[in-house]
């Protein structure tokens, strides 16, 4: 079993839709997580931290539950520049050593 | 701010060959560095991890003597793929660290190719 699993898509989905995507992580000492962004053969970018209370930046809400080993990203009112995989990542050792998924792909289309 | 370069962008080399990757931060120092490998439609998988000054600590299934690491100063670290295959054609990307907690900062990836 993979460490950090996620759906791997890929989500087609309208301009202006809402869109989730799910992660289970199995190593319980993970603990830190991240959403990362990864462009077609480009280096993954930070898109924001994952916190157990929930966070929200702008149209994108993460959630953890640590209970369930469950990490969820929403995205509101999709862009079409939203389209990219999106990397669920688990952090252990202080947040240092991270493990990823495999990626969700998203496509936004008119 | 948090700018980590990398170089060169892309390698195309014949089998045998050894390579090079350059891993710089810009305008920060980076205490830890981390090297990772991402094969095609598989997820990024960490190779290694150097601290500046000491010898890098390896993934398991991670070969030493294959894939040489050095951390000379806190700027730079160089991921050295000796003897390269076509098996070892893949996205190497690094990320650098101010250290524990810290975010990493990642390059913009090397893609190598062995032929």
């Amino acid at each position: 079993r993979k460490e950090v699993e996620q759906d791997p898509g890929p989500f087609n989905v309208p301009e202006g839709a809402t869109v989730a995507f799910n992660c289970t992580y199995s190593n319980s000492a993970s603990q830190s997580f991240f959403w990362y962004r990864q462009d077609c053969r480009k280096e993954p970018k930070l898109l924001m931290s994952v916190y157990s209370s929930g966070n929200e930046d702008g149209r994108f809400t993460a959630q953890l539950n640590r209970a369930s080993q469950y990490i969820s990203l929403l995205i509101r009112d999709s862009k079409l520049s939203d389209s990219a995989t999106y990397l669920c990542v688990g952090g252990t050792g202080g947040g240092n050593k991270l493990t990823f998924g495999t990626g969700t792909q998203l496509k936004v289309e008119l | 701010g948090a700018v980590v370069s990398q170089h060169p962008s892309r390698v195309i080399c014949k089998s045998g060959t050894s390579v090079k990757i350059e891993c710089r931060s810009l305008d920060f120092q980076a205490t830890t560095m981390f090297w990772y490998r991402q094969f095609p439609k598989q997820s990024l998988m960490l190779m290694a991890t150097s601290n500046e000054g000491s010898k890098a600590t390896y993934e398991q299934g991670v070969e030493k003597d294959k894939f040489l690491i050095n951390h000379a100063s806190l700027t730079l670290s160089t991921l050295t793929v000796t003897s390269a295959h076509p098996e070892d054609s893949s996205f190497y990307i690094c990320s650098a660290s101010t250290g524990v907690d810290q975010p990493q900062h990642f390059g913009d990836g090397t893609r190598l190719s062995i032929l």
